[in-house]
């Protein structure tokens, strides 16, 4: 069975550092993707990342970029100089070969302190 | 542009009374369609999803059924709520599967 994993309830940093949020995943299907959401305090999920199972290089997005480390089935998300903006719920997502669905780990919660 | 909308924003219900969530999508046609249920500081289960009219999927066995009556209409009810129904639902859709879902802004349900 698939399974996503944030193993991170809670994290802190400082603003203008760099944070990585650890996602790690199980699957035995060759092709799936995965993805990176963001979930303010207000509710919406906001789309940031996605990585391909056979993409060669890790995606990146302006100050977002995903470690993708296939042999270890990790996706880490690295969020580059934080914001204020940046502190949310960080959810992790993996979709499957076949019939879609996203399966979501169970969330990173991100403070960024000034 | 394509858009997603959702409603109610909030919902406050009485155990054993029925429940109906509707979520519309404009600017694409024959979306994938999803209903997850988010609880609190948890993260997302699917509940349902659709390729096309007439087509659900349940994934998990519960109180809630969908409907797609229409290609980009998506509608989740029950006919008596529980207490355990509580959460914050969230529509989605997406082109194909495996593609990124955009999601709609949520309903925060509490059932009393």
């Amino acid at each position: 069975a698939q399974k996503i994993t944030q193993t991170q309830p809670g994290m802190f940093v400082q603003e203008k550092e760099a944070v990585t949020l650890d996602c790690t995943y199980d699957t035995s299907d060759p092709s799936y993707g995965l993805f990176w959401y963001k979930q303010p305090s207000s509710g919406e999920m906001i789309f940031l990342i996605y990585q391909g199972s056979y993409d060669q290089q890790n995606a990146t997005e302006g100050r977002y970029s995903l470690n993708f480390q296939k042999a270890r089935k990790s996706a880490n998300l690295v969020i580059s100089a934080s914001q204020l903006g940046d502190s949310a719920m960080y959810f992790c997502a993996m979709s499957r070969e076949t019939g879609g669905k996203l399966i979501f780990g169970q969330g990173t919660e991100l403070s960024v302190k000034p | 542009s394509q858009t997603i909308h959702q409603w109610p924003a909030t919902l406050v219900q009485p155990v054993g009374s029925p429940l109906s969530l509707e979520c519309t999508v404009e600017g694409t046609s024959n979306p994938n369609l999803y209903w997850y249920r988010q609880a609190a500081g948890r993260g997302l289960q699917l509940l349902f999803y659709s390729v096309g009219i007439g087509q659900i999927s349940s994934e998990v066995p519960q109180n809630l059924s969908a409907s797609r009556p229409q290609d980009r209409q998506f509608i989740l009810s029950s006919k008596k709520l529980l207490l355990s129904d509580s959460g914050f639902y969230l529509c989605a859709w997406s082109v194909t599967a495996n593609e990124k879902l955009f999601f709609g802004s949520g309903t925060q349900l509490s059932v009393l």
